[in-house]
């Protein structure tokens, strides 16, 4: 298994450019994540999914959209971005039931807004 | 709110015990887990405590007091390679699943 593959591993973007990184898992796990890590803090949820065509908000959804259309794919939109936005983003899964919430997290995009 | 506090950094020596505690606020949660993040790299999970007390994956030892509203990693035999960011981490049961994270600690093993 590859596990949570996330695509590109770098950007930088233009300041209202838009963009959409890319996360695909093949673990089978309903349950995915987005976050984003700002230099130096902890990891602030975006958007989740708990299954194919039910997605919601996290801590900090401004400026982002996703969509959840397979198991495997949880695709993050950036739309007209802002240095704000500049971070890594990093996308995670999970299989509920385990008895553990071990999530499991993809190696990283980090964007660079200018 | 909900929120889990931690040091920002703790140091330590090669070959010493270290502890990185948790301190939490949230109405309720699943258990306390801990994941490690070295520099660059992605957070990786490393225990879980589902119910209080302590649970041990060779080196690393986890406790949970939900009585308390604490929690800590105890890391031994300190390796260099132990030198990365650890965070606490919580799945809300207020009815959605969301994960919490808590603030990160930088542990600095030097030799």
């Amino acid at each position: 298994n590859a596990g949570v593959t996330q695509t590109p591993k770098f950007r930088i973007l233009k300041i209202g450019q838009s963009m959409t990184l890319q996360c695909t898992q093949d673990m089978n796990h309903n349950y995915m994540y987005w976050y984003r890590q700002d230099p130096g803090m902890g990891l602030k949820l975006i958007y989740y999914s708990v299954g194919a065509g039910i997605t919601d908000k996290g801590e900090v959804p401004n400026g982002y959209n996703v969509s959840r259309s397979t198991t495997e794919d949880f695709p993050l939109r950036l739309e007209l971005a802002a240095p704000s936005q500049t971070s890594v983003y990093f996308c995670a899964s999970t299989i509920e039931g385990a008895g553990s919430y071990e999530q499991y997290f993809g190696p990283g995009t980090r964007l660079t807004v200018t | 709110g909900q929120s889990l506090e931690q040091p920002s950094e703790v140091t330590a020596v090669e070959g010493a015990i270290v502890q990185i505690n948790c301190t939490y606020q949230t109405s309720g949660f699943y258990g306390l887990s801990w994941y490690q993040q070295h520099d660059g790299g992605a957070p990786t999970f490393l225990s879980y405590n589902a119910l209080d007390g302590l649970e041990e994956t060779g080196r690393f030892s986890s406790f949970l007091s939900r009585s308390d509203s604490y929690g800590y990693l105890l890391l031994q035999e300190l390796q260099m390679k132990d030198s990365a960011s650890y965070f606490c981490a919580v799945r809300s049961t207020s009815g959605t699943y969301k994960y919490i994270f808590g603030t990160g600690t930088r542990l600095k093993v030097l030799a």
